[in-house]
Formats: structure tokens, sequence, C-alpha cells
């Protein structure tokens, strides 16, 4: 139980362009979910909290309108990254928080590269 | 405010020797501390938590860790190093009980395990 996925697990894209980032609480409901960025030899920083049908809360620093959120179900919410640039090649990685709050669950993360 | 401070960012151990990961906290209250593990290209794998209780824990793959106080440490443990324990490995400290809230992470040790 308590699986994530995340989609894709690898991504290659064009300098200006947009990439989607899924991530889904398989076999539970996330009220919750967290977009965390690990850069290389670094650890990972929170980038924002979305919460299921409301507006998601970014760290400071963490430019909104490039890093959207979506968090439209209990199963899924979606990192989108707007005009891609090569300083945005990152991993980033989502974990999801169950109703109960009996846990936060990691999915295996995406790897971004921006040539 | 809450951190970690994980010392050696690389250790090497010899097949079948100790393994001792070094993790300090610092908490406004009290702490709630893991160790996950990370895999290259994947996401986290929680090893073991310390909420409350018994100051030794144990987790997966024989993997222990002490909660000292005193020492504002939870340094992670392993009588005896397998080459499968190759990987980077992230303490994390938050105020919920379960981790199911913002995780606040080390910047990780990478474990090289030598035949």
């Amino acid at each position: 139980g308590a699986v994530v996925s995340q989609h894709p697990s690898r991504v290659i894209c064009k300098s200006g362009t947009s990439v989607k980032i899924e991530c889904r609480s398989l076999d539970f409901q996330a009220t919750t979910m967290f977009w965390y960025r690990q850069f290389p030899k670094k650890s990972l920083m929170l980038m924002a909290t979305s919460n299921e049908g409301s507006k998601a809360t970014y760290e400071q620093g963490v430019e909104k309108d490039k890093f959207l959120i979506n968090h439209a179900s209990l199963t899924l919410s979606t990192l989108t990254v707007t005009s891609a640039h090569p300083e945005d090649s990152s991993f980033y990685i989502c974990s999801a928080r169950d109703i109960g709050g009996t846990g936060a669950f990691f999915g295996q993360g995406t790897r971004l590269t921006v040539v | 405010a809450q951190s970690v401070t994980q010392l050696g960012s690389h250790v090497s151990v010899s097949e079948g020797a100790l393994v001792l990961l070094r993790c300090n906290y610092s908490s406004s209250v009290p702490p709630y501390l893991f160790w996950y593990v990370q895999y290259p290209n994947q996401g986290l794998q929680l090893l073991l938590k310390y909420t409350t209780g018994a100051t030794l824990v144990k987790g997966i793959n024989g993997f222990e860790a002490e909660f000292k106080k005193s020492e504002t440490s939870f340094h992670l443990t392993k009588p005896s190093a397998h080459m499968s324990d190759a990987a980077e490995y992230f303490c994390a400290v938050t105020e919920h009980p379960t981790g199911a809230n913002n995780l606040f992470f080390g910047t990780g040790t990478r474990l090289t395990v030598i035949p």
C-alpha cells in the first residue's frame, strides 16, 4: 500500500518549452502533496505544498508563475515547468500525504534535462 | 525552526564493516526524525523513523538509529555493510509525528561499500 507514482521518470526538453510532471497516489487519497527539487550533490528543497482544490503554497524564492502546480483531485497533482531553461534541469520529487496523516510517501522522482 | 546537519558527504566502508552515518538536528519543538535511502535516479525510501518512546529505532535492511536528545543526534548504523547498501542517505526532521508534513532534509551522505 501507499504507492506514489511519478511520471515521467525522465524527460528531455528544449529550452523555452513547457514540461508537465504528474504525481499520483495509486492506492490512497492525498489531500496534500509536496513538491521537492534536488540539486546535484545537494539535499531536497521543498518547492511548494499543494492541497486538493486550492492554490498551492510556494516556498520563498520559488517562482509560482514558472512552476505551476495543480492539485485537481485527491489522487493527482501536477507540476508544470513553464518556459524551461537549462538551469531548471534537476531532479523533481513529489510526496503525498494520506488523508489520515499517517505518513508522506515519495514518488520515484523525475529527472528533467533542458537542452 | 528546524534543520538537519549530516557530517560527511561521502562515507566509504568495506563490505562487512560497521556503517555509521551521522545526523545532528536542530528543532525548537520536539523533533520527529527520519532516515531515507535513495538509490540512483529513484525516489526516497523510508528506512526508519523516531517519533516517541524507545530511543533506539530499528528499520529495514538491518539499519538502526538512536535518538540522543542530549547530543541532538540521530546517527544511523548497521553492523555489517553489504554491497547493496551503497546509496545516498538522507536524515530529515519534522514537527509532525508521522512525517506527513514538510520534511527538512540534510544534504545527504553517499555511502560507498568497497568489496
